[in-house]
């Protein structure tokens, strides 16, 4: 069973359009995340949402909108995309915020979005 | 500002030697600091953590260290393997919240 799974692994658009990537975890997790990996590696968080909740939001463009429907799904949608825009983009799952045993983070398999 | 940073940014180690890969953070509020490993295509996957009241945690052919005082965090590898072979990522959490903040990764490859 795929703990946090993400869907499309590939997506190839064009400039100006407008895609969204989902995210779903069977961990019985409360905490959510979007994370957002650049050609150097360097892993950056963008978001995260504490059942249902957006509680972190990192200096993201507004053409990033995330939206939880509920604490097992996360989903990303981008507006407008930009060449700027293209890099790996992770979704991962923890067990809370506080009061827990681990802040341990369990990441998708990402979700390269290349933008032409 | 708040960093955190590693030292070597590719590692090429000899298979059945031991690798040791080294993090620099700044944030003495840092309570808790976690290593992930990252193999091509893949997503990070835990490897080990650990919360700053230690100093030392082992794993299966992993330890990670921990010297608040210099403010460092390293992570050995024992008999390192091929299958070892991947980016691996630092990264702290503050003592408020639940936000990690990953370091720049160091590869490491290993050599048969």
């Amino acid at each position: 069973d795929t703990a946090v799974s993400q869907t499309p692994k590939y997506l190839v658009t064009q400039m100006g359009n407008d895609k969204s990537i989902k995210c779903e975890q069977n961990l019985g997790h409360d905490t959510m995340y979007w994370y957002k990996q650049d050609s150097k590696k360097f892993l950056k968080i963008m978001f995260s949402y504490n059942n249902k909740e957006l509680i972190i939001n990192e200096t993201v463009p507004n053409r990033f909108s995330p939206k939880s429907p509920d604490k097992a799904h996360l989903n990303l949608h981008i507006n407008s995309l930009e060449l700027g825009d293209s890099a790996v983009y992770f979704c991962a799952s923890s067990q809370g915020v506080t009061g827990v045993i681990s802040y341990e983070q369990y990441f998708g398999p990402g979700t390269r979005l290349t933008v032409t | 500002g708040e960093s955190v940073g590693l030292h070597l940014p590719t590692l090429s180690v000899q298979e059945g030697d031991n690798s040791i890969i080294n993090c620099a953070y700044s944030n003495s509020a840092s309570d808790y600091f976690i290593w992930y490993k990252q193999e091509s295509g893949k997503g990070p996957q835990f490897i080990i953590d650990i919360r700053s009241n230690m100093d030392k945690r082992q794993g299966q052919r992993v330890t990670v260290l921990l010297n608040k005082t210099v403010k460092h965090l390293s992570l050995q590898i024992a008999a390192t393997q091929p299958g070892d072979s991947a980016v691996y990522f630092c990264a702290e959490k503050r003592a408020a919240g639940n936000k990690l903040t990953f370091g720049g990764g160091t590869r490491v490859l290993v050599k048969p």
